[in-house]
């Protein structure tokens, strides 16, 4: 079983609508969460930024975490052409630094 | 706002040649990392350095990588003799605080060996 996995997509959704993005993990012990979005031929840039369970919301950007079904997911409201780009989850141990494991992105798309 | 810098974008060389990447942190950060991406794959963690010493390291990262803070701004990546399976976008990142802070990646250097 694969540590973090990401649905590869691409999603595509029509401006306005509300994106869900989904990670599921196998390590029960990861405590800390990450969204990342990567922009082609750049690196990835931290987009939210989580501790255990709960939700974090941050302008049109809402995190969840349940740690209890292994699951995290990133909602973007009101979505927009520039969202397009992929989405990173990454996740770590409680004591592991900054050793991120992360899953392999899903690619976004928002058509105007 | 200030950026991890990486250079070169990009870098071409031959099978077992040596490649030094650089890397320019963020001036106030404190630790500093190597990730690389293989194309088509994930995001993996090689190395964070700390106070001029590795604080921990992945299996990827074996003797033929090594890193280096020559001087007070620069952050570099070494592989002695590189492979076909170097291949790879690596990225740079840097924090404040290590493990309480988040990291900050450049854009990368994409490695291709022939």
């Amino acid at each position: 079983q694969k540590e973090v996995e990401q649905d590869p997509g691409p999603l595509s959704v029509p401006e306005g609508a509300i994106v869900s993005l989904n990670c599921t993990y196998s390590n029960s012990a990861f405590q800390y969460f990450m969204w990342y979005r990567q922009y082609s031929r750049k690196g990835p840039e931290l987009l939210m930024y989580t501790y255990s369970s709960g939700n974090k919301e941050d302008g049109r950007f809402t995190a969840q975490v349940d740690k209890s079904s292994k699951y995290i997911s990133l909602f973007i409201r009101d979505s927009q052409p520039s969202d397009s780009a992929t989405y990173l989850c990454a996740m770590r141990l409680n004591n592991a630094g900054n050793m991120l494991t992360f899953g392999g992105g899903t690619r976004l798309m928002v058509k105007p | 706002e200030p950026e991890v810098t990486q250079t070169p974008s990009h870098q071409v060389t031959q099978m077992g040649q040596e490649v030094i990447l650089r890397c320019v942190p963020i001036s106030n950060h404190l630790y500093f990392y190597w990730y690389r991406q293989i194309l088509g794959q994930k995001v993996e963690f090689l190395v964070s350095f700390y106070n001029n010493e590795i604080s921990e390291k992945s299996e990827i990262f074996d003797d033929q990588f090594s890193v280096e803070r020559p001087d007070g701004s620069n952050f570099t990546l070494k592989i002695r003799s590189t492979k076909l399976e170097d291949s790879a976008m690596y990225f740079c990142a840097s924090t404040v605080e290590g493990a309480n802070s988040p990291l900050h990646f450049g854009n990368g250097t994409r490695l291709t060996v022939t």
